[in-house]
């Protein structure tokens, strides 16, 4: 299957400052990305979908001033999150679109990222 | 609203049987996409099958394949010949028709498998 990488796998940070997560497609090209936050033993919750050249829609009670998303081309999709503060720490999770013949794309997801703040 | 429910938070297979995972959804459409994820320890994502709701015919992928009952709405994933290395999140998802919907995601079932 296709590959999404995620960079950086773990990151921690004081409260307050910024981090930047990117999310790559590394053998196609994605229109379409998105970005999940997972808590411990739950299920994934979607936060966002990027599109490539427009502005991300965000999914209801998701601040899109505190997690600023930039999809500036087809194989990379970025997540900041602003002023973080340790209810911030999550395992975040990206997926890109691939499309297929026939229009039966599939979601690949990267290998996510740790965030901690302290 | 469509919504996926998986009932069975944890289940257990011994090596080499046989398991099914239970997934139900809820939507007013007649066409979509289901699939089934794993998540192992390591936390990335993984597709083991998709079905697309048009075709009457059940996904099969080597070890895995689905009972895909469009009525009842069911979509349910059987693990044959089950190996240590399935052990893991079984995610049951759903999207729409259209490629760049979201997907809509059951809350998971852990599945260990004993030698």
């Amino acid at each position: 299957g296709a590959v999404v990488s995620q960079h950086p796998s773990r990151v921690i940070c004081k409260s307050g400052t910024s981090v930047k997560i990117e999310c790559r497609s590394l053998d196609f090209q994605a229109t379409t990305m998105f970005w999940y936050r997972q808590f411990p033993k739950q299920s994934l919750m979607l936060m966002a979908t990027s599109n490539e050249g427009s502005k991300a829609t965000y999914e209801q009670g998701v601040e899109k001033d505190k997690f600023l998303i930039n999809h500036a081309s087809l194989t990379l999709s970025t997540l900041t999150v602003t002023s973080a503060h340790p209810e911030d720490s999550s395992f975040y999770i990206c997926s890109a679109n691939e499309r297929s013949a026939g229009g039966a794309d599939t979601q690949y997801f990267g290998p996510g990222t740790r965030l901690t703040v302290l | 609203a469509q919504t996926v429910t998986q009932s069975q938070p944890e289940m257990s297979v011994q090596e080499a049987e046989t398991v099914t995972l239970s997934c139900t959804y809820d939507t007013s459409e007649s066409d979509y996409y289901l699939f089934w994820y794993k998540q192992p320890p390591s936390r990335q994502m993984i597709l083991v099958i998709r079905q697309e709701a048009y075709k009457q015919q059940n996904a099969t992928e080597n070890r895995f394949s689905v009972n895909f009952q469009k009525a009842a709405k069911s979509f349910s994933l059987k693990i044959s010949d089950s190996q240590l290395g399935d052990a893991a999140m079984y995610f049951c998802a759903y999207r729409a028709l259209y490629n760049t919907d979201k997907l809509i995601f059951g809350t998971g079932t852990r599945l260990q498998v004993f030698p």
